[in-house]
């Protein structure tokens, strides 16, 4: 059973430019989750995506932007990059059961560098 | 609005010996709380959850973790720490009052050095 991939593994940008950073989630989930950890920090949540919505988002601005597709996958679009956008981009599935108590997965991160 | 601290940046144990790795949190309502742990380069791996029910949640290898409502603490621990567990260890509260909404709000993060 595969767990939640991301790709690209590495990216290297320079200022202004945009981004796709994508996702997959593991076998089961529907929701998806995008993180961002600036280097010595934890995960800052950046927002949420269930039943191809929007459904909560963190204190980031709107050049930070998100997609899910019917088959639950996910994009990350950063337009406009700035120097302080480079970190660690996690992405995280989970199901959003009656409970609301399920735990979140992490994938491995895309690694973004903004030159 | 929900919070977690951790109040170590390191903790340092001899391999052998139990460790604990400390978090406290603030939340209104009952939290929910998860212990995940990070390897160089890499995502988030799950060790552990309270949600309700028993105090001591176990968790993935050999990891424990104490829930104490009155001192708003949920100490991971474990009794007898290896050269592999050394990694970074984040502590992460949810909403618990819109459980539909998943967010999670992390520490800052403990680095556990173990030495052989």
């Amino acid at each position: 059973d595969a767990g939640v991939t991301q790709s690209p593994t590495h990216l290297i940008k320079t200022r202004g430019q945009q981004v796709t950073l994508r996702c997959s989630p593991k076998s089961g989930h529907d929701t998806v989750s995008w993180y961002q950890q600036a280097l010595g920090q934890g995960p800052q949540f950046i927002f949420q995506y269930y039943e191809e919505e929007e459904r909560q988002r963190g204190n980031f601005p709107d050049r930070f932007s998100g997609h899910q597709f019917p088959n639950y996958s996910s994009e990350l679009n950063v337009n406009a990059l700035l120097l302080g956008d480079s970190a660690l981009y996690l992405c995280a599935s989970s199901w959003t059961g009656t409970s609301g108590t399920d735990t979140q997965y992490f994938g491995p991160g895309t690694r973004l560098t903004v030159l | 609005a929900q919070s977690v601290a951790q109040p170590e940046d390191q903790v340092n144990v001899a391999e052998g010996n139990p460790l604990t790795v400390k978090c406290t949190y603030s939340v209104s309502g009952n939290p929910y709380l998860f212990w995940y742990v990070q390897y160089p380069n890499r995502g988030l791996q799950f060790l552990l959850k309270y949600i309700t029910g028993d105090n001591l949640v176990k968790g993935s290898y050999g990891f424990e973790a104490e829930f104490n409502k009155s001192q708003t603490s949920f100490h991971l621990k474990k009794p007898s720490a290896l050269v592999s567990d050394s990694a970074l260890y984040f502590c992460a509260v949810r909403d618990p009052i819109n459980t539909g909404f998943q967010k999670l709000v992390f520490g800052t993060g403990t680095r556990l050095l173990v030495s052989p």
